[in-house]
C-alpha cells in the first residue's frame, strides 16, 4: 500500500460545477498537506498549502485537511475549462527540509 | 531566470546509452531537489541539494544514477546505461531556503529509452 493514495480519475464536470478531489494516507507523522496542479507537459505549480488539520481558503479553492481520518480534500467553485489538469496532493513531515510524498494525481476535465 | 529551466526538454535514449539532464535553478535558491514522474504517476523524490552539498541521495534508484551540483547553482543528474524503466519525467525543484512550501518546478525532461 502506498503512503498517500488518490483516485487517478478522470473526473469530468461541465463548467461551473463544485469539484471535490481528496486523497487518503497512512503515515501519522504527515504535518504539512499541500496541493499541486500540474498541466500537460509541464511541471506542478503549488495551489494550497495547510498545516494540520482545518480549512484554507483561496479564492474559489478551499482545502481541507482531518488528520484524524488521514484525509485531505480540495474544493474547487465555479470550475472553469481552464482548471482542467492533473492535481496532486502532496505531504511532508516538517516545514523545513523534508521530501514531499506526492499522490499518483487525478485528471480534472471541465467541459464549457 | 524567472523560473527554473531544464534542458533538454525530450531526450530519446538507446539502451545502454548514458544521459545528463541539465537544471537551472531561480537564481539565489539555495535548495535544489531532483524528482522522477512515471507516466501515470506523482513524482518521487530522487535527491536533495543545499548550495553544492548533496544532502540526501536516498531516492536515487540504483548507483546507475548520480547527481551533482558543484557551484551550487546549475545541477544535472546523470544516468549511466539507461534501461526501459528509466523512461520517466525528471523534474526539478528549486527553494529558496528549502521550506516545502517555496517549491518551484521547472517543466521536466521527458526521457524515453528506446
Amino acid at each position: 500500500q502506498k503512503e498517500v493514495e488518490q483516485d487517478p480519475g478522470p473526473l469530468s464536470v461541465p463548467e461551473g460545477a463544485i469539484v471535490s478531489l481528496n486523497c487518503t494516507y497512512s503515515n501519522s507523522a504527515f504535518q504539512y498537506f499541500m496541493w499541486y496542479r500540474q498541466y500537460s507537459r509541464k511541471g506542478p505549480e503549488l495551489l494550497m498549502y495547510t498545516y494540520s488539520s482545518g480549512n484554507k481558503e483561496d479564492g474559489r479553492f478551499t482545502a481541507q485537511v482531518d488528520k484524524s481520518s488521514k484525509y485531505i480534500s480540495l474544493f474547487i467553485r465555479d470550475s472553469q475549462p481552464s482548471d482542467s489538469a492533473t492535481y496532486l496532493c502532496a505531504m511532508s513531515r516538517n516545514s523545513g527540509y523534508s521530501t514531499l510524498t506526492f499522490g499518483k494525481g487525478t485528471m480534472l476535465l471541465v467541459s464549457p | 531566470g524567472a523560473g527554473v529551466s531544464q534542458s533538454p526538454r525530450y531526450k530519446v535514449a538507446k539502451r545502454g546509452q548514458d544521459v545528463a539532464l541539465r537544471c537551472d535553478p531561480i537564481s539565489g535558491h539555495v535548495s535544489l531537489f531532483w524528482y522522477q514522474q512515471a507516466l501515470g504517476q506523482g513524482p518521487e523524490f530522487l535527491t536533495y541539494f543545499q548550495n553544492e552539498a548533496q544532502l540526501d541521495k536516498s531516492g536515487l534508484p540504483s548507483d546507475r544514477f548520480f547527481a551533482e551540483r558543484p557551484e551550487g547553482s546549475v545541477s544535472t543528474l546523470k544516468i549511466q546505461r539507461t534501461q526501459q524503466e528509466d523512461s520517466a519525467v525528471y523534474l526539478c525543484a528549486s527553494s529558496l531556503d528549502g521550506r516545502n512550501y517555496g517549491y518551484t518546478f521547472g517543466s521536466g525532461t521527458r526521457l524515453t529509452v528506446v
